[in-house]
């Protein structure tokens, strides 16, 4: 069982670099999430779906774009990357309907130089 | 509208002593809480959550948490310390019930703890 898994896992990017991250789960999930984490201030919300064909912008949307065109995937993107997008970030799915439970990939470390 | 505070953003103990990691949350809606622990470098770890049955919660390694309702907090709890407890601690709130929040979790900011021998 894979699970939720997250490509890739580390990235250096230069600063005006673009980049895309791929969340990929296989449990045919409606709701999928992508989080950023920073030191001190947890795990925020930048974009989510609530099923394919649809994105909504979460707490800390700007500079980053998305898009569910299929089910399973969903890709979290960065036009112009810039060194305060040097994050770690979680993507986490869960079943429509159900809030009792929430699957999250394993990370994607990225620095931005 | 739903938020988490964490009480004190590093939390040191002595081996064997009592863990106390803090958590208080709002929300409109009846909530459900959750635990994770992240190790350096890797990814979250549920440790345990409250889903409106039992109000005290067990979880993995030995850490449980009440939730209180008068309250409005879900404080992690364990008696003894180990070394292998130094971690970084999130508490999170999502809705019991769908709505507009279509399950979003909201996490506090983060407890370090440390452990010392």
């Amino acid at each position: 069982n894979a699970g939720v898994t997250q490509t890739p896992k580390f990235r250096v990017l230069k600063t005006g670099q673009s980049m895309t991250l791929l969340c990929a789960q296989d449990m045919n999930h409606e709701y999928m999430y992508w989080y950023r984490q920073d030191p001190g201030m947890g795990l925020r919300l930048i974009h989510y779906s609530v099923g394919e064909g649809t994105t909504a912008k979460g707490e800390v949307p700007d500079g980053y774009n998305v898009s569910r065109l299929k089910k399973q995937n969903f890709l979290l993107g960065l036009e112009s990357a810039a060194p305060s997008q040097t994050s770690v970030y979680f993507c986490a799915s869960r079943p429509q309907g159900v809030f009792n439970t929430i699957y999250f990939g394993e990370g994607s470390w990225l620095t931005v130089v | 509208a739903q938020s988490v505070t964490q009480l004190g953003s590093h939390v040191s103990v002595s081996e064997g002593a009592l863990v106390l990691l803090r958590c208080n949350y709002s929300s409109s809606v009846p909530p459900y809480l959750f635990w994770y622990v992240q190790y350096p470098n890797q990814g979250l770890q549920l440790l345990l959550k409250y889903t409106s049955a039992a109000t005290l919660v067990k979880g993995i390694n030995g850490f449980e948490a009440e939730f209180k309702k008068s309250e409005t907090s879900f404080h992690l709890t364990k008696p003894s310390a180990h070394m292998s407890d130094a971690a970084e601690y999130f508490c999170a709130v999502n809705p019991s019930a769908g709505g507009t929040s279509y399950g979003k979790l909201t996490f506090g900011q983060g407890t370090i703890l440390t452990v010392h021998p």
